[in-house]
């Protein structure tokens, strides 16, 4: 059963620490997205690679967000340092063929203290 | 700008009642309109797509459609069961030539009660 991995599934950590949210998309999918998701926002864009280029990274905070994807099977999604008001889920979705169809990960929980 | 309006924001039911979900778009140029379930503590997982040509589409007790026209989408849900109770999340892809852009609506989150 094809599925998109993320880990950790819940992170604390306290203001100032570095986070690394890391992802392993289903094998073959082409296009890989990072979402933040509050209940205030709902699910923000934060980046997406297609066949692992950087494709639009616009959605991030540059000074503390990085996002990569060293190979096929992982992409990362870093914040130094981190604050209080990121504080989110983060889920990372593949899509098969750029098309749309997004298979979204379980996500990862951050509480930054 | 390209939005996606969803109504209502919340919605309680009994169980075993019908209920539509409301999905407004000005987006363009249109690609495809997707609805998603997300339950608590999950990722969202795709119910539906619906393309300009298609007007309904089916899933189960799920049927969506689709007035390109008008820029409107609803949500139906037949004989609801607590296992509906989630949050709907409209999103509609817009095709920018090589890259396509999803712009999503706030959800509306569904409590399905015994």
């Amino acid at each position: 059963d094809a599925r998109v991995t993320q880990t950790p599934r819940h992170k604390v950590t306290e203001m100032g620490q570095e986070v690394t949210m890391r992802c392993q998309p289903i094998l073959g999918h082409n296009t890989v997205f990072w979402y933040r998701q509050t209940m205030m926002q709902g699910l923000e864009l934060l980046a997406y690679f297609r066949n692992r280029a950087p494709l639009d990274d616009s959605g991030m905070p540059k000074d503390r967000f990085s996002a990569e994807m060293p190979d096929a099977t992982l992409a990362t999604l870093k914040i130094q340092p981190s604050e209080p008001r990121d504080s989110a889920v983060y889920f990372c979705a593949s899509d098969p063929q750029g098309t749309g169809e997004l298979f979204f990960g379980e996500g990862s929980r951050l509480t930054v203290l | 700008k390209n939005q996606v309006e969803q109504s209502p924001q919340s919605l309680i039911i009994l169980e075993g009642k019908n209920c539509t979900l409301q999905c407004n778009y000005t987006v363009s140029p249109f690609s495809n309109l997707r609805w998603y379930k997300q339950d608590t503590g999950r990722g969202p997982v795709s119910l539906t797509i619906m393309t300009f040509s298609e007007n309904t589409k089916s899933n189960g007790r799920y049927t969506a459609t689709l007035d390109a026209d008008t820029k409107q989408s609803s949500l139906h849900i037949t004989a609801s069961q607590l296992s509906d109770s989630a949050s709907y999340i409209c999103v509609v892809t817009s095709y920018g030539g090589a890259t396509n852009k999803l712009i999503f609506g706030t959800g509306t989150l569904l409590a399905v009660q015994p």
